[in-house]
């Protein structure tokens, strides 16, 4: 299976400051036909399920702020919240969709405000 | 707009078989596959399993196999997902969720609000 890590575990950021969140997989997850990376970005409030932020490592969903967006390759992914806003307070997955089944997730990432 | 409704909390004995439904509306049920998504409290995500509603084909995450069977009726677009022989690292909630291709394997861009499943004696 693949393995998803993020880091840091935890992320106390100040309002409008940046947000930098990292996700690193144990296995490539680009695809040789397309060169599309299969990796997706989620946001889990409090109560709520996730929702989809950003998909194909860097494409923001419709009516995703664009104060947020993916960048990375291969194994080595990065999502970031230009400047933040207290609605931002979630916890934040990563996720890779190319080596299924199993799909796996990051460990996730809570983010604060400082 | 694309709604997954599913079923409301569950409390189960050790042992016991759970059955927790998700109900589709506001797109065509048959062309999105149907994923499962388990949470314990204050844990991350863990997939449980996806189901092909156009053929009724499943696919499950090992730790399940031998438990676990996911149904469809196409006559209501409901999805079911029932898990059997349950013990208490089973307590969590479990949300349904749309794959976004009905052919590949891709990511899940709609959610149900999730259902509580608690298993204690």
């Amino acid at each position: 299976d693949v393995v998803m890590t993020q880091s840091p575990e935890s992320l106390a950021v100040s309002l409008g400051e940046r947000a930098t969140i990292n996700c690193k997989s144990s296995q490539s997850v680009i695809h040789g036909a397309n060169n599309k990376n299969y990796l997706a970005w989620y946001q889990q409030k409090p109560g709520q399920p996730p929702k989809l932020l950003i998909s194909w490592a860097s494409t923001r969903e419709s009516g995703v702020p664009d104060r947020f967006s993916g960048s990375g390759s291969g194994t080595d992914f990065t999502l970031t919240i230009s400047s933040l806003q207290a609605e931002d307070v979630a916890v934040y997955y990563c996720q890779q969709y190319y080596l299924t089944p199993p799909y796996t997730f990051g460990q996730g990432t809570k983010l604060e405000i400082k | 707009q694309v709604l997954l409704e599913q079923s409301g909390a569950e409390v189960k004995k050790p042992g016991a078989s759970v059955r927790v439904s998700c109900k589709a509306s506001g797109y065509t049920f048959t062309n999105y596959y149907l994923h499962w998504v388990r949470q314990a409290r204050g844990q991350g995500l863990e997939w449980v399993g996806r189901i092909n509603p156009k053929n009724g084909g499943t696919s499950f995450a090992q730790r399940f196999q031998g438990r676990l069977s996911m149904t469809r009726d196409t006559s209501t677009s409901t999805v079911y997902m029932e898990l059997r022989t349950l013990s208490s690292d089973d307590t969590a909630i479990f949300y349904c969720a749309r794959d976004s291709s009905g052919s590949n394997d891709y990511f899940f861009d709609y959610w149900g609000q999730g259902t509580q499943v608690t298993v204690s004696s």
